[in-house]
């Protein structure tokens, strides 16, 4: 079964803009976890954020963890065409998937 | 990062012949390994957790019979899909790392998946 979901599914934005994608949980977590996924490939990690953890950068990419509510942000800054892809959560343990958000950026 | 490989990476059989996919932890032993089959345009579902040396634990609703997993090594696990129908046809990905099941706080590493068609 899922244990997060993503929303909005799909995110259209244009190279530059900044694009954010939320994820929410069920149950309690150790950490969570956000991954890419180019169309048809592998799962790429992006970023780890344990419980106990507010937020997290990498990069162009920042993640927030709300464990209140059950639910987590990634916010991509300055997007670029490349970054194009589906984009996922997974909580662990368990390491169960939300439906992902599939995002475009326009050049 | 650790690299994980599968193999094959695609793969067309016949209705009724099962098909094996192997999954290996190149650079890094792995604890525990992730069986997850993917629908187009969706979400990975996980089917089983795999231990070395450990029996696979199984999702809901997944058949172990169907699909048997073998984790005999820290660094390879197989996935075999039984007699496959067509309705078998995904994506399998596998993924690995080198905690225990649930508690690791570790990076899982994914494999770059075998696409299954089943005629």
């Amino acid at each position: 079964s899922q244990q997060g979901e993503e929303d909005p599914q799909a995110l259209s934005i244009q190279e530059g803009e900044n694009a954010t994608m939320n994820c929410s949980y069920k149950t309690s977590i150790n950490n969570l976890q956000w991954y890419r996924q180019n169309s048809g490939r592998g799962l790429v990690h992006l970023i780890l954020i344990r419980s106990n953890e507010r937020e997290k950068h990498s990069g162009r990419l920042r993640v927030t963890l709300d464990t209140s509510k059950k639910s987590s942000s990634l916010l991509i800054t300055a997007s670029r065409a490349a970054d194009t892809a589906s984009y996922f959560c997974a909580t662990e343990p368990n390491m169960r998937f939300g439906a992902g958000t599939r995002l475009t950026v326009k050049p | 990062g650790a690299v994980v490989s599968q193999h094959p990476s695609w793969v067309i059989c016949k209705s009724g012949t099962s098909v094996k996919i192997e999954c290996r932890s190149l650079d890094f032993q792995a604890t525990t390994m992730f069986w997850y089959r993917q629908f187009p345009k969706q979400s990975l579902m996980l089917m089983a957790t795999s231990n070395e040396g450990s029996k696979a634990t199984y999702e809901q609703g997944v058949e172990k019979d169907k699909f048997l997993i073998n984790h005999a090594s820290l660094t390879l696990s197989t996935l075999t899909v039984t007699s496959a129908h067509p309705e078998d046809s995904s994506f399998y990905i596998c993924s690995a790392t080198w905690g225990s099941s649930g508690r690791s706080g570790n990076e899982q590493f994914f494999g770059p998946g075998t696409r299954l068609t089943v005629l």
